[in-house]
């Protein structure tokens, strides 16, 4: 079975600051990775994914993701962060071969300006 | 390109009633899924159709929720009685082909249901 960790319900970050959310992952072969953004009353929106290649993704707005595959991590980062970047941030993992997309539980991205 | 659409928006209904959604996913994509999220939850996937035929309904309650896709396009999801645990957003979501080659998934907007 695939499952997905995010251990944090929320992140808070000045702006202009680095951030990263957290991912980790689970699938019994290769996995494929994704991110989603959810702003509030919104459906979810797409901002990158991994499939094979480079281990660094760079997706929407300015968002890029590191593969890790010793440490099954998937983390989220930018470089500097937007008042606008706040919002609900999911993971999600597809084990290669599978259909379903599996979920992490979200974690809620907070810019302080 | 035009996103998944998903209709109505918001839905309010008493428990025991019946509810349906609409969903028309992005032109070309052969695979259409229905996921129910609930508060503070990831979306779960309730049933993933590949053209008109059901690949996965493992999750879907099936004593009281029922999907269908005529034609291949268009899909409805149906909810009925409807429970308080029920109240969810209910999200559209459509990709190219099969998910197993890595294909993007797109959303749509979803349906938001509160049952009282």
């Amino acid at each position: 079975a695939q499952s997905v960790a995010q251990p944090e319900d929320q992140v808070n970050v000045a702006e202009g600051n680095p951030l990263t959310v957290k991912c980790t992952y689970s699938v019994s072969g290769n996995p494929y990775l994704f991110w989603y953004v959810q702003y509030p009353n919104r459906g979810l929106q797409f901002l990158l994914k991994y499939i094979t290649g480079d281990n660094l993704v760079k997706g929407s707005y300015g968002f890029e993701a590191e593969f890790n595959k010793s440490q099954t991590s998937f983390h989220l980062k930018k470089p500097s962060a937007l008042v606008s970047d706040s919002a609900l941030y999911f993971c999600a993992v597809r084990e290669v071969g599978a259909d379903g997309l599996t979920f992490g539980k979200g974690t809620h991205l907070i810019i302080q300006p | 390109e035009a996103g998944v659409a998903q209709s109505p928006r918001y839905k309010i209904i008493e428990k025991r009633q019946s509810v349906a959604f609409w969903c028309n996913p992005i032109s070309g994509h052969a695979t259409l899924y229905w996921y129910q999220q609930i508060l503070g939850q990831g979306p779960k996937l309730l049933i993933q159709f590949q053209n008109n035929g059901v690949v996965d309904d493992s999750q879907l309650p099936k004593d009281r929720f029922s999907a269908e896709r005529l034609k291949g396009v268009d899909s409805t999801l149906k909810i009925q009685p409807a429970k308080l645990e029920d109240s969810a957003v209910y999200l559209c979501a459509s990709s190219r082909r099969g998910a197993s080659d890595g294909n993007t998934i797109y959303f749509g907007e979803g349906s938001w249901l509160t049952v009282v």
